[in-house]
Formats: structure tokens, sequence, C-alpha cells
């Protein structure tokens, strides 16, 4: 069965610096994709970036940049010059592709509450 | 692109009552899910649309529950005899369909069963 961990519960990070959030998984579909979410204190789940798990290089979105390491099983957020407004909840997500697997549901992590500090 | 949208935002409920919910998805989108999230966890699946056809649903989903997307558009979520275990909040996902595609959510509808 497909797992998302993120063993990082709450991180305070001062403003403009660069923040890295963990995300290790778990899968025996070959074929997969991970996508990480942030969710501010209005409860709307907000899509960053997406990393599919035969791209050959890490997946870049302004800001964000997903550190892919395949081997590792790991799916880090790097966040670079935070800004007071990436103050939220980020979760990390899987889903499996192969059509052998069924599964068309995302898989979230419990999430990591990050603060920004002035 | 009006985005996903769920109504009500708050839905306060005492136990044994019947509650729905409704979700209006992104007008080109035919793919719809159902997701709750408690307080501290990520969102679990509940069950997903394809058009009308309800494709796949979730262990998580008992019996009280019954979701329906009669016309391939809007979505209800219903659930019969509110137990306090079901305070949760409740969110609505929309997609095009393709395998590798993010899932645009609604801001979710927070019920309380008191």
């Amino acid at each position: 069965a497909q797992k998302i961990t993120q063993t990082q519960p709450g991180m305070f990070v001062q403003e403009k610096e660069a923040v890295t959030l963990d995300c290790t998984y778990d899968t025996s579909d070959p074929s997969y994709g991970l996508f990480w979410y942030k969710q501010p204190s209005s409860g709307e789940m907000i899509f960053l970036i997406y990393q599919g798990s035969y791209d050959q290089q890490n997946a870049t979105e302004g800001r964000y940049s997903l550190n892919f390491q395949k081997a590792r099983k790991s799916a880090n957020l790097v966040i670079s010059a935070s800004q007071l407004g990436d103050s939220a909840m980020y979760f990390c997500a899987m889903r499996e592709l192969s059509t052998n697997f069924g599964n068309e549901k995302l898989t979230f992590g419990t999430g990591t509450r990050l603060t920004i500090i002035p | 692109d009006t985005g996903v949208s769920q109504n009500p935002r708050h839905k306060i409920t005492k136990r044994g009552q019947n509650v729905t919910f409704r979700c209006d998805p992104i007008s080109e989108h035919n793919r719809l899910y159902w997701y709750r999230q408690t307080l501290g966890q990520g969102p679990e699946f509940l069950t997903y649309f394809q058009n009308e056809a309800q494709l796949e649903k979730s262990r998580l989903l008992s019996d009280r529950f019954s979701a329906e997307r009669p016309k391939g558009s809007f979505s209800t979520l219903e659930i019969q005899r509110t137990e306090q275990g079901d305070s949760a909040m409740y969110l609505c996902a929309s997609s095009h369909g393709r395998t590798n595609e993010k899932l645009f959510f609604g801001s979710g509808t927070q019920l309380s069963v008191l």
C-alpha cells in the first residue's frame, strides 16, 4: 500500500531564508506521481508542484523546487526566499499511476506547519 | 474558471441528524473527488466520480455516507444519523482526469456534530 511520511510537524523559518520540507514515500508501483499542496488557514488546498517518477529532472515552479531522490524514496520541497505569506500547512501526496494498481486517489501525509518569522 | 465551490462552509448539527453537502466542480472537469480531513491530519480519500459514475469508494465510507453526481456536474455528499466522529472538514476536488494532473480543491465544509 502506498504511504507518505512527513516527519516535521512544525517549522519556524526567518523571512527570506530558504526552507526544506521533508517527505518520504513508499510504493511498489514503478510509475507514480508526487505532489505538494499548501493549505492556508482558509482551508483550501493549493497545488504547488508535481514530480513524475520517470521525470529526469527535478521539478521547479517559481520559488518552489522538488528535490527528488528516487533511490531514497524522498521528495523534499524547497522554498527559496521565504515570505510571510508562505506560512501555512504543507502536504506531500502521491498517486500510483500503473493501471493494474487501480488507484485514482491521492494519498496525503500528515503535513508540516510552516511559520515564517518577520 | 470560477474554481471549486462548496456549500455550506460550516455546518453544526446534533448527533443523529442527517446532513447534506454540495460541491460544484470546475465546469469542464469530468472527475470529482471527496476527501475528509480531521484536525492534525492530511486529507483522506472517500470516493470519486468519473462524470456521473461513482468508480471508487474508500472503506472509510460507511453505509451512513452516500454520494451522488446525478448529471455529471455538481455532487452531493449525505451523512445519515451523524455521529460525533463524523466531525471533520469535507473537501471536494475536481480534475480533467489525466493521470498526472493536479486536483483543484474547494475550501471545504467544516462539520461539527454536537
